[in-house]
């Protein structure tokens, strides 16, 4: 069975950091991209960004509004894809979900299995 | 950015209904749409990829169509768990966009 356990959200003052992780476990890790989605209370779905494989580079994308604050990045050893949250704002509260992101060829993905997700808020 | 608008935001049905939900992409995604139903409190759940795959496990009664800009989601006999939110998503080219959400409501 397929599972994704994301852990690390909390509360967290406006410019400060955090770090979530998403442990997995019923597939190879290493074989796939991991994801990250995040919702704001009461509102629709955001993409945060994902790391690729290995097998097709280990490279990320990001969205705009988290780039240069968020990194992605992932250990195949313990089947676990983190997320760096860096100079954090308000903005940034909401359930953040990690995703196995499946591909056709290493250039189109889409996110066919979901953690829980963990609660993240800014707030002084 | 692709822009992805879904309508109607939000939609009133009946157990037995058939209902179809419409995104649109800003410009052309060819097939690379996907579909996701969420229930409240609960992560998302993918329902279809690649504008009409249906992912393992989903009842026949979900389908999805479309190509270039225009797709649906259609729900053929409306079941008393299918009341819930519907997003789409377009995975042509980044930053990946969600279109934003169809809430079904039992009329």
């Amino acid at each position: 069975e397929v599972q994704l356990v994301e852990s690390g959200g909390g509360l967290v003052q406006p410019g400060r950091s955090l770090r979530l992780s998403c442990t997995v476990s019923g597939f190879t890790f290493g074989y796939y991209a991991m994801n990250w989605v995040r919702q704001a209370p009461g509102k629709g779905l955001e993409w945060v960004g994902f790391v690729r494989s290995k097998g097709y580079g280990g490279t990320t994308e990001y969205a705009a509004s988290v780039k240069g604050r968020f990194t992605i990045s992932r250990d195949d050893s313990k089947s676990t894809a983190y997320l760096q949250m860096n100079s954090l704002q308000t903005e940034d509260t909401g359930i953040y979900y990690c995703t196995r992101a499946d591909t056709v060829s290493g250039a189109k993905y889409y996110f066919d299995y979901w953690g829980q997700g963990t609660l993240v808020t800014v707030s002084s | 950015d692709i822009q992805m608008t879904q309508s109607p935001s939000t939609l009133s049905a009946s157990v037995g209904d058939r209902v179809t939900i419409t995104c649109r992409a800003s410009q052309s995604i060819s097939s690379w749409l996907a579909w996701y139903q969420q229930k409240p409190g609960k992560a998302p759940n993918l329902l279809i990829y690649k504008a009409s795959t249906l992912d393992s496990g989903v009842p026949s009664r979900f389908s999805g169509s479309g190509s270039g800009t225009e797709f649906t989601l259609t729900i053929s006999s409306l079941q008393p768990d299918d009341f819930a939110t519907y997003y789409c998503q377009q995975y042509n080219s980044y930053p990946l966009t969600f279109g934003g959400g169809t809430k079904v409501e039992i009329k």
